[in-house]
C-alpha cells in the first residue's frame, strides 16, 4: 500500500512570488506520481505527472514538480503565482501496477495581492 | 459531454434516509471510479469498475454502501440508512482504461443531519 503527506495544509503567499508545496510518500512498489488542484465547487484537475523518465516535471499553468527517490519526495513548485492560483492542491500516489490513487490531505494555496 | 457530471452537486438527508447518486463519465471511458472525501481530507478510493463488472469495492466503508453500473455507462452510489459520518463529497472519476488519467467530476457534497 503507498501513502501520501503533504507537509503544509495552508500556504499564504503573495502574488507573483515563489511557492513550494511539499509531498512525501511512502510505498514499497514502484509508483507513479500525481499533483492534482481542485477550484472551488469544482472536480480535481491533473496538473502534471511522474511516471518515468526525467524527474523534472513539468505541468499546466506554469507548475512543476521534482521527484527525488531518495528522500520519496515530489514537490510541486511554481516561480511566480497569481491570484487564479488559489486552490486546493492534492498530491497522490499509486503502484505502477495499480489504480487506485492514494491521496494526501491537500494544501490550501491562497494568493494575495 | 465535455467532461465527468455528477448530480445532484448537493444532497441533504436525515439520518437514516437512503440516498443515490448519480456519475455519467466521459463517453467511451470504460474505468469508473468513486472517492469519498471527507472534510479537510483528501480522496479516498470506494469502488472500481471496468465496463458493466465492479471489480474492485474494498474502499467501501460498510454495507450500507452500494455502487452500480448497469449498462457500462451511468453509474449510481447508492447509500441505505445513512448516518452522519456519511457526510461528506462523493467524487466520480473515469479513464479511458485502467491505467489511464482519471478524469474527476465537481462531486456531490452530501450532508446527514
Amino acid at each position: 500500500a503507498q501513502s501520501v503527506t503533504q507537509l503544509d495544509s495552508q500556504v499564504p503567499v503573495f502574488e507573483e512570488a515563489p511557492v513550494e508545496l511539499r509531498c512525501n510518500y511512502s510505498s514499497s512498489v514502484s509508483v507513479y506520481l500525481f499533483w492534482y488542484v481542485q477550484y472551488p465547487n469544482q472536480g480535481l484537475q491533473l496538473l502534471l505527472k511522474y511516471l518515468s523518465g526525467s524527474t523534472l516535471v513539468k505541468g499546466i499553468n506554469g507548475f512543476e514538480a521534482e521527484f527525488n527517490k531518495s528522500q520519496t519526495s515530489f514537490h510541486l513548485r511554481k516561480p511566480s503565482v497569481h491570484i487564479s492560483d488559489t486552490a486546493e492542491y492534492f498530491c497522490a500516489v499509486r503502484g505502477s501496477n495499480d489504480y487506485k490513487l492514494s491521496f494526501g490531505a491537500g494544501t490550501t494555496v491562497t494568493v494575495r495581492a | 459531454g465535455a467532461g465527468v457530471s455528477q448530480s445532484p452537486r448537493y444532497k441533504v438527508a436525515k439520518r437514516g434516509q437512503d440516498v443515490a447518486l448519480r456519475c455519467d463519465p466521459i463517453s467511451g471511458h470504460v474505468s469508473l471510479f468513486w472517492y469519498q472525501q471527507a472534510l479537510g481530507q483528501g480522496p479516498e478510493f470506494l469502488t472500481y469498475f471496468q465496463n458493466e463488472a465492479q471489480l474492485d469495492k474494498s474502499g467501501l466503508p460498510s454495507d450500507r454502501f452500494f455502487a452500480e453500473r448497469p449498462e457500462g455507462s451511468v453509474s449510481t452510489l447508492k447509500i441505505q440508512r445513512t448516518q452522519q459520518e456519511d457526510s461528506a463529497v462523493y467524487l466520480c472519476a473515469s479513464s479511458l482504461g485502467l491505467e489511464d488519467e482519471q478524469y474527476f467530476g465537481p462531486g456531490t457534497r452530501l450532508t446527514v443531519t
